[in-house]
């Protein structure tokens, strides 16, 4: 089946380290994205790519870097991770022109902890 | 600042009832809008799409869309208790960055049995 999937599905780290989150879908999508949820706050967009070559910061992109490696992998790297990044990452992708422009389909999440 | 807001619940309704969610956004020239579910725990599921002013049926779900009031909501008929989840508006706006969804901070559904 077409899917979102993200590796890894949990994390443990500790303030200062270097991490990546890492999305690949199989869904033939152009555009994917990258979203932080935290309780209270709700969906808050880090970064977008519309294709290889295209990346954009979104809300709140402080601290966050991304990389586009082809159509279907887009990763999410914590330079020096900190404790207040602490939330569950989603990556997320949606196709480009059609009735169903901007429907985005989710991956299954990555739990982050920073200690 | 584009806004979407949401009353955050908890909402319970007996089991058989309608569930009634309400949205409203700030972007008068949004176009485009969308309910997740999302159970705890896991991710957003993309259940409902409405484009245009009116009601939009899909089995249970029926969206529903007045774009003069900025108002979005989702019917939930025949409530089950498998229903019970958060419920997300995410709505596109207009201008720079269109392409993008702000959602809302959802609402906590509770479906008694």
């Amino acid at each position: 089946d077409a899917d979102v999937t993200q590796t890894p599905r949990n994390r443990i780290t500790k303030t200062g380290k270097r991490i990546m989150l890492e999305c690949s879908q199989t869904k033939g999508h152009d555009r994917m994205y990258w979203y932080r949820q935290d309780p209270g706050l709700g969906l808050r967009l880090i970064y977008y790519s519309f294709d290889v070559k295209d990346i954009n910061k979104g809300e709140i992109s402080d601290g966050y870097s991304v990389s586009r490696q082809a159509q279907a992998k887009f990763s999410l790297s914590l330079e020096s991770a900190i404790p207040n990044q602490t939330a569950l990452y989603f990556c997320a992708t949606s196709d480009f022109g059609g009735a169903s422009e901007n429907e985005q389909f989710f991956g299954p999440g990555t739990r982050l902890t920073v200690l | 600042q584009k806004e979407v807001e949401q009353n955050s619940g908890p909402l319970s309704v007996p089991e058989g009832a309608i569930a009634s969610l309400n949205c409203t956004y700030s972007d008068r020239g949004s176009q485009s809008f969308f309910w997740y579910r999302q159970y705890s725990g896991k991710s957003p599921e993309l259940i409902m799409s409405i484009y245009s002013n009116g009601d939009k049926e899909d089995g249970r779900f029926t969206a529903q869309l007045n774009k003069a009031s900025q108002y979005v909501s989702l019917l939930i008929r025949d409530s089950q208790p498998s229903d019970s989840a958060t419920y997300l508006c995410a709505v596109r706006g207009s201008g720079a960055g269109s392409y993008q969804l702000t959602f809302g901070k959802g609402t906590k559904l509770s479906v008694i049995p």
